[in-house]
């Protein structure tokens, strides 16, 4: 199964922008999957916040704000979350995952911590 | 409110077997595909085996290599893991998850249970 690549940590001030990024094996075009997102807090199950195929087709996890929202970066085969107006609350480990088969494949995770 | 309760963890030794099951409720069970993900202690999440919502779609993580069965009844609103020959790598939480697909498989899941720990060890 192929490899996502997440950055192990990222960081932000609160208000700013944190822009997380999940990279694609060269052989898997990112433009042909949709990419799901996911927030895990220590000691709770993953919360679904969103995926992203392209602007025309996405959608948003039950009750996530609006300032969580996806994109892909073709010239770099990478699905991006953007999370906007950062919250000392959004400090977290962040995984996408795709299904290039009848199998899913998460990336190894992005910690996020809020400064 | 979508709830989803694993039960069947425990310790196991390497070899044996293990059965887990997930009690669904909240939205109609056989509408959905439905999935089991796990994590081992302060690792990633991996994806296991997911199932379509009449068991006619069902995948494995290659890793398994055919140790692990997923199974459901719809009647009784339920997801199974079957888990034989476990080994230490095994250890791990183990999710169940409801999909956002029907018919198949390939699709993220959007609601998870809290889980339920295997510990393999002798």
């Amino acid at each position: 199964q192929p490899v996502l690549t997440q950055p192990p940590s990222s960081s932000a001030s609160p208000g700013e922008s944190a822009r997380l990024t999940c990279t694609l094996p060269s052989d898997i075009n990112v433009g042909r999957y949709n990419i799901y997102w996911y927030q895990q807090k220590p000691g709770s199950p993953p919360r679904f916040l969103l995926y992203y195929y392209s602007d025309s087709d996405k959608g948003q996890g039950s009750g996530v704000p609006s300032r969580f929202s996806g994109s892909k970066d073709a010239s770099a085969n990478t699905g991006i979350l953007l999370i906007s107006g950062l919250q000392s609350e959004d400090e977290a480990d962040y995984y996408c995952m795709i299904w290039p088969s009848n199998a899913g494949v998460f990336g190894g995770g992005t910690k996020l911590t809020v400064l | 409110e979508v709830q989803l309760v694993e039960s069947g963890g425990g310790l196991v030794q390497p070899g044996r077997s293990l059965r887990l099951s997930c009690s669904a409720s909240g939205f109609t069970f056989d509408d959905y595909a439905m999935h089991w993900v796990r994590q081992a202690p302060g690792k990633g999440l991996e994806w296991v085996s997911g199932i379509s919502w009449n068991s006619g779609s069902i995948g494995y993580a290659d890793s398994l290599k055919g140790r692990f069965t997923i199974s459901r009844d719809n009647a009784k609103n339920s997801l199974y893991l079957q888990m034989n020959s476990l080994r230490t790598e095994d250890t791990a939480l183990y999710y169940c998850a409801k999909g956002t697909t029907v018919t198949t498989v390939a699709g993220g899941p959007d609601y998870w249970g809290q889980g339920t720990l295997v510990t393999v060890s002798s």
